[in-house]
C-alpha cells in the first residue's frame, strides 16, 4: 500500500481564481471522496466518485467539480473562489463502497486572498 | 437525517489517566460510526468502526468504543493518556442516503504531563 498522496501541500489563491488539487489514491481503492475542512471544523463531504463518475455530493455549489481517472488518481476544481474557500481540502479513498475504512491524505492547506 | 454531536470541543487529561470522549448520533437506519484522529497539520487516521458487530470496539493505539443503541452513544475511551495521544478526535457516522461520512465538530484532547 502507498497510502492516498495529496498535492500541493499548501497554496495561496486570489478570489476569483480557479484552483485544481490533487490526489492519488491507494492502489486498487475504486472510490474516492474529497472533504472541506475549515479551521475548527469537522470536516464537510464535498462529493465521492465511483469507477469514474460522481455518485454522491454535499451541499457544496457547481463551482464545486471533480474527476477521477483509471489510474485511481482525482482532482478537485474549484472556480471562482471565495475567501470563505480556505479550508484544508481532504482526499479520501476506499477500496469498494461497502467498505467504510476509508483512507484519508494529509490533505492540501487553500488559503484564498 | 444523520447527525454527530461531540460533547466537549476540549478534553484535558492527565497522563496515565482515563480518557473518554464523547460522541452522540442521530440515525434513522442502524448507523455505522467512526472515530477518526487527526494531528497537527496531518489527515485523518482511522482509530475504529463499527459495522454493527460486536457493540464494543477495538481500535488501535488502545482506544476501545462502545456502541449503546439505548443511549444513541458511541464514546471513546482509553485506560491510561499517553502524551502522544494529544490530537484532534472526530466522530463521523455514514450518511443513510450515499456513502459520504458526517463528522462531528471535533473534540480536542490535551495531555498534562
Amino acid at each position: 500500500e502507498t497510502g492516498v498522496t495529496q498535492s500541493p501541500t499548501h497554496l495561496i489563491k486570489t478570489r476569483g481564481q480557479q484552483v485544481t488539487l490533487r490526489c492519488s489514491s491507494q492502489s486498487g481503492h475504486n472510490t474516492v471522496s474529497w472533504y472541506q475542512q475549515a479551521l475548527g471544523q469537522g470536516p464537510q463531504f464535498i462529493f465521492q466518485y465511483y469507477r469514474e463518475e460522481e455518485n454522491g455530493r454535499g451541499n457544496f455549489p457547481p463551482r464545486f467539480s471533480g474527476l477521477q481517472f483509471p489510474n485511481y488518481s482525482s482532482e478537485l476544481n474549484v472556480n471562482a473562489l471565495e475567501l470563505d474557500d480556505s479550508a484544508l481540502y481532504l482526499c479520501a479513498s476506499s477500496l469498494d463502497p461497502i467498505d467504510y475504512g476509508y483512507t484519508f491524505g494529509s490533505g492540501t492547506r487553500l488559503t484564498v486572498v | 437525517a444523520q447527525s454527530v454531536t461531540q460533547l466537549g470541543s476540549h478534553v484535558s487529561v492527565s497522563e496515565g489517566a482515563l480518557v473518554l470522549l464523547r460522541c452522540n448520533y442521530s440515525s434513522s437506519v442502524p448507523p455505522y460510526l467512526f472515530w477518526y484522529v487527526q494531528y497537527p497539520n496531518q489527515g485523518l487516521q482511522l482509530l475504529l468502526k463499527y459495522t454493527s458487530a460486536a457493540t464494543l470496539v477495538k481500535g488501535i493505539n488502545g482506544f476501545e468504543a462502545e456502541f449503546k443503541k439505548s443511549e444513541t452513544s458511541f464514546h471513546l475511551t482509553k485506560p491510561s493518556a499517553h502524551m502522544s495521544d494529544a490530537a484532534e478526535y472526530f466522530c463521523a457516522v455514514r450518511s443513510d442516503s450515499s456513502y459520504k461520512l458526517i463528522f462531528g465538530s471535533g473534540t480536542r484532547l490535551l495531555v498534562r504531563p
